[in-house]
């Protein structure tokens, strides 16, 4: 099976600067395959990549995704308020494993 | 526009049973895998089951096979989880999740807001 590991835990930025959230994969995954969620306290996982790279419906361009083999990165370009949330990455291939989540929280 | 709306959630004793509804709207329900995805308190996303469009497939995590099982009506477009043999470490919201296509692999394109369900005595 394989595990996902985002890091870091908890990322502690200011509105404006720049995030970085990494997810590495227990064995090489095709890139085809790889998702990032957005969760806000209360409110339901959002969509926000796909296959990636994919941006969702709606999804702001500020949002990107990357990677390959085994080192996946969703990159927040400059954070917005309403950007400070836990952010998921997903496999779905053979499984649906997710990360354990990091935190983008306001320093 | 999407909607996944579930209900059922509670408080019950450990080794009872709830069942789980998720009323979806919006798009053509029978045409895509739908899933359950749960959250314990405090922790990350879990898949846990789901079922293909027509509903004669379907999938379970290993933590739950054999106590839980999905289903779905699609003449009411509603997806369903009944939950027997229930453990306090089932305790988590339950969310029902929208996959991106009728096969895999599927990625979760829409979500509830999740129900509570609570094990306990």
């Amino acid at each position: 099976e394989i595990v996902l590991t985002q890091s870091p835990g908890t990322l502690s930025l200011s509105p404006g600067e720049r995030a970085s959230l990494s997810c590495r994969a227990s064995q090489s995954v095709s890139s085809s395959y790889l998702a990032w969620y957005q969760q806000k306290p209360g409110q339901a996982p959002r969509l926000l990549i796909y296959g990636t790279s994919s941006r969702a419906t709606g999804i702001p361009d500020r949002f990107s995704g990357s990677g390959s083999g085994t080192e996946f990165s969703l990159t927040i370009s400059r954070l917005e308020p309403e950007d400070f949330a836990v952010y998921y990455c997903q496999h779905y291939g053979d499984s649906r494993t997710f990360g354990q989540g990091t935190q983008v929280e306001v320093k | 526009e999407v909607q996944l709306l579930e209900s059922g959630g509670g408080l019950v004793q450990p080794g009872g049973s709830l069942r789980l509804s998720c009323a979806a709207s919006g798009f053509t329900f029978s045409s895509y895998v739908m899933s359950w995805v749960r959250q314990a308190p405090g922790k990350g996303l879990e898949w846990i089951s789901a079922t293909s469009g027509s509903g004669g497939t379907t999938f379970h995590a290993d933590s739950v096979k054999g106590r839980f099982t999905i289903s779905r009506d699609n003449s009411k477009n509603t997806l369903y989880l009944q939950m027997d043999s229930l453990r306090a470490e089932d305790t988590a919201v339950y969310h029902c999740a929208k996959g991106s296509g009728s096969l895999r692999p599927y990625y979760f394109d829409f979500w509830g807001q999740g129900t509570q369900v609570t094990v306990s005595s």
